[in-house]
């Protein structure tokens, strides 16, 4: 069935360093990408999308790349904050279905060392 | 609070019983869906729901039901067939006409006492 991989599921930087979380999917049909970022208890919010026809997407220090050949789209976080300490979850779906089900990742824990 | 709200926020249940987790929403979103959430496993989908009185299975479907008879509410129940129903689980919605992510509601966890 249709998966996606999300790598890594912890990752820990110090604060002002970059990070970068990976995800591949398996549904070539795939069409939409958001990013979710839930701290703990609470919600995921989104926090950035990518559409396919796009490769690249940024809003501040937040950006997502997507490589539709192979399949992959990763969200990179620029001069990183405590406050981006949360865990965050990479979906795909196919807006032609008309369903719009998620397939989420298993999600990845970020710490930013203070 | 973000036009989506679940409740209650924690709840407890005795083994064999059957639990309704309510979630209900002012944003006038024509989808609904169910997500439950386990540590290490990310969010997989219960149920959905695209107009009133419709809903499909999701992959886990197993255990739950659910109901659409009004278009701001879409109650999840966990029946006592649900074996491992301890986790946290999350209502979303969207507006069907538009490519917008989710607005979810901030969650129920669950737990069998």
């Amino acid at each position: 069935g249709e998966n996606v991989e999300q790598h890594p599921s912890t990752l820990s930087v110090q604060e002002g360093d970059s990070a970068v979380i990976k995800c591949t999917y398996s549904d070539s049909a795939s069409n939409y990408f958001p990013w979710y970022k839930q701290e703990l208890g609470k919600r995921p919010q989104l926090i950035i999308d990518i559409r396919s026809n796009v490769g690249e997407k940024k809003d501040q220090r937040i950006a997502v790349t997507l490589n539709k050949t192979a399949k992959h789209f990763s969200l990179h976080i620029t001069e990183t904050q405590p406050e981006d300490s949360a865990v965050y979850f990479c979906a795909a779906t196919r807006t032609t279905s008309g369903t719009y089900k998620y397939i989420f990742g298993t999600g990845t824990r970020l710490k930013v060392l203070a | 609070d973000g036009g989506i709200t679940q409740s209650p926020k924690y709840l407890f249940r005795k083994e064999g019983q059957n639990v309704t987790l309510s979630c209900e929403q002012n944003l006038n979103h024509d989808a609904m869906y169910w997500y439950r959430q386990d540590p290490g496993q990310g969010l997989r989908l219960i149920y959905y729901s695209q107009i009133v009185n419709d809903f499909q299975k999701g992959d886990i479907a197993e255990g739950y039901s659910v109901s659409r008879e009004k278009k701001e509410s879409f109650p999840l129940t966990v029946t006592s067939a649900q074996k491992n129903p301890t986790a946290f689980y999350l209502c979303a919605s969207r507006q069907s006409q538009a490519i917008y992510g989710y607005t979810f509601g901030s969650g129920t966890r669950l737990t069998v006492v």
